[in-house]
């Protein structure tokens, strides 16, 4: 089964701060890369995704991602953090089939 | 307004009882899919259906039923076997390669 980890559990920050949050996975074969996030008392939504060309992909609120193949890496970036990113972060990796494997996820809190 | 609904938000039961948590799409997605949340654990894939009257097991299955009777539900049955229900338990549904998620049902048990 494919393994998901996040290397940080929590992760404490001063708005305007950069925001990284590492991500790896086991699988070697070809894969599809999420990030999701889930603001307190919201739903799990998605921030981005990755399947195929540019490595460096953006999505919403100002969060990119950068695939790297060899390293077997999709870590999360966001240049300045807003009190308004406090969240749990997740990412998730597909393999072939259907199912989703997400890491355990990495608390962000951002002091105002 | 088309989503996931999940219902009951909060859930309470006793020990020992079966107890049956609601999953509705109105998305038309043909994948739906049932998730375990705990801290620290990320979330973990407890059964899942591509089509109707099909379903697979995940990786937590034990101790839990689904039933997939129609496109648009997806209910989920915590047996009594299950040995620490207690969770937050998140349904999803999916078309080609995204999963979209309802809010969640907290379940408690006592």
């Amino acid at each position: 089964a494919q393994s998901v980890s996040q290397h940080n559990h929590h992760v404490i920050l001063s708005e305007a701060a950069s925001l990284e949050l590492g991500c790896n996975y086991s699988y070697g074969g070809t894969v599809n890369l999420f990030w999701y996030v889930q603001y307190p008392g919201q739903h799990l939504q998605l921030l981005l995704k990755y399947f195929s060309g540019d490595p460096l992909v953006k999505g919403i609120k100002g969060f990119e991602a950068e695939f790297i193949k060899s390293k077997f890496s999709f870590n999360l970036r966001k240049p300045s953090v807003q009190w308004s990113d406090t969240a749990e972060y997740f990412c998730a990796v597909k393999q072939n089939d259907y199912k989703l494997s997400f890491g355990a996820g990495t608390t962000v809190t951002v002091r105002a | 307004d088309g989503g996931i609904t999940q219902s009951p938000k909060y859930l309470f039961r006793k020990e020992g009882q079966n107890v049956t948590l609601s999953c509705e799409q109105n998305l038309n997605h043909d994948a739906m899919y049932w998730y375990r949340q705990d801290p620290g654990q990320g979330l973990r894939l407890i059964y899942y259906s591509q089509i109707v009257n099909d379903f697979q097991k995940g990786d937590i299955a034990e101790g839990y039923s689904v039933s997939r009777e129609k496109k648009e539900s997806f209910p989920l049955t915590v047996t009594s076997a299950q040995k620490n229900p207690t969770a937050f338990y998140l349904c999803a549904s999916s078309i080609l390669h995204e999963q979209f998620f309802g809010p969640g049902t907290r379940l408690t048990v006592l």
